[in-house]
């Protein structure tokens, strides 16, 4: 069983602050890692698709690296936002054989920017 | 284009009624994945239809638990006898093919309380 372990779990940040957190995955049966960012009382929005060790992927303020073989992603966040508060999802596609994969999804970083 | 949308968006329930849970994904889309996330909890897989081929229902928690997809768009979650710790959000993604890259787009959810 594929776990994906997220750290930290929640944090609370001020405004103008730039900020990290982490996905840990095991490496066996990786394909893909997505970045959601879920929004209270909202749907989980993608933000990043990586699947080659070394990919860096950047949206404005945000911006994601990915180390396949050690198996973690980091995503940054730099001067954070009020409306960057939100959960950060990673979500892991991983083989689970003839041909079909599977989504593991981590528990989430509950980010929470002060003004 | 319209997004995954779910009905409806809140259901409060007695414990022993059945209730049904409606996903319409973006259509053209040939994946529907149903996810519940529980109070405290990450996003925990129930069930995955691709296509044609036979549902994955190995995430469904107990046998109260179906759901089915008319003609590969609308699925219908159905909850018999429901439970309270049936309560959850209960959410709906589809993806247009079942890559390894492909993104999950998901609906808003259902938030169902069980009293």
């Amino acid at each position: 069983i594929l776990n994906v372990e997220q750290s930290p779990q929640s944090l609370h940040v001020q405004e103008g602050d730039s900020t990290n957190f982490t996905c840990s995955f095991p490496s066996s049966n990786f394909y893909a890692l997505h970045w959601y960012r879920w929004e209270t009382a909202k749907s989980p929005e993608a933000l990043f698709v990586m699947t080659l060790n070394g990919d860096e992927k950047k949206k404005g303020r945000i911006s994601a690296t990915l180390n396949t073989k050690e198996g973690y992603s980091y995503l940054y966040i730099k001067g954070s936002q009020p409306e960057d508060s939100a959960t950060y999802l990673c979500v892991i596609r991983a083989a689970r054989g003839s041909g079909t994969y599977k989504y593991i999804f981590g528990t989430g970083t509950r980010l929470k920017v002060l003004a | 284009g319209a997004g995954v949308s779910q009905s409806p968006s809140n259901k409060v329930t007695e414990k022993g009624k059945d209730v049904e849970l409606r996903c319409d994904p973006i259509s053209g889309h040939t994946a529907l994945y149903w996810y519940r996330q529980s109070l405290g909890q990450g996003l925990e897989f129930l069930i995955y239809f691709q296509g044609n081929s036979a549902p994955d229902k190995s995430g469904l928690p107990s046998d109260r638990f179906s759901a089915e997809r008319t003609g590969g768009s609308v699925s219908t979650l159905t909850i018999q006898r429901t439970q309270q710790e049936d309560s959850a959000v209960y959410l709906c993604a589809s993806t247009r093919r079942q890559g390894p890259t492909d993104t999950q787009y998901f609906g808003p959810g259902t938030r169902l309380t069980v009293l």
